[in-house]
């Protein structure tokens, strides 16, 4: 089964953006506990929401994430210039086992 | 404050054998699972491998499965990663996470595996 995300998304400063993660075969559900991470070029990633739309210590209240149809949810209300990264979902398939997405790039302009 | 610190990466030619290494502090190390994760070049993260507290299970991502061996030293708050029969494909930067059940929590800055005669 393979975690898909959209490869690219671009969103103005200010603006509302939402990432998703699917399944290339079935819906996601809070039983994946799917959880988000950022990643900036160069750096580790940070860990920011989990078990669906928990946030992360420290993590702003303009992340949140949710499920949506039958795929999980990243969403950036008031996206800032410094959200310019890329952003990985993990999910949980069961026995041990976890994926990570293909990761989405997001540029702010 | 969580400090988690991989070392061991390198230069190794294929065919070849490496063991990596992750020094955690900041936090009650043998109570939690730790998960290694890796980014190829250019590439998007891959979860490797996760083991449990206190370490009797073991989980590994097919690409690995029957190569690589992750251990714990619970008495010296270390992580490991045995690689062997390494190719190409295994060239990557090696991220050890603090987890919890289902996701990651903290990160190292990861340390650099080049697999290449």
């Amino acid at each position: 089964t393979v975690v898909t995300q959209e490869p690219s998304f671009s969103v103005s400063p200010g603006g509302t953006v939402t990432l998703t993660c699917g399944l290339s075969s079935g819906s996601v559900s809070t039983s994946y506990y799917p959880s988000w991470y950022q990643q900036t070029p160069g750096q580790a990633p940070r860990t920011l929401i989990y078990s669906t739309d928990t946030r992360s210590s420290g993590v702003p209240g303009r992340f949140s994430g949710s499920i949506l149809g039958n795929k999980a949810a990243l969403t950036i209300t008031g996206a800032q210039a410094d959200d310019e990264s890329d952003y990985y979902c993990l999910l949980y398939m069961g026995s041990g086992i976890s994926v990570f997405g293909g990761g989405t790039k997001l540029t702010v302009l | 404050e969580v400090q988690l610190v991989e070392s061991g990466g390198g230069l190794v030619q294929p065919g070849g054998s490496l063991r990596l290494s992750c020094a955690a502090s900041g936090f009650s190390f043998s109570t939690y699972a730790m998960t290694w994760v890796r980014q190829a070049p250019g590439k998007g993260l891959e979860w490797v491998s996760t083991i449990t507290v206190p370490g009797s299970h073991t989980y590994y991502a097919d690409s690995v499965k029957g190569r690589f061996t992750m251990s714990r030293d619970n008495s010296r708050n270390t992580l490991f990663l045995q690689m062997t029969s390494l190719g190409v494909e295994d060239s990557a930067t090696y991220y050890c996470s603090q987890s919890v059940p289902y996701h990651l929590v903290s990160w190292g800055q990861g340390t650099l595996v080049t697999v290449s005669s």
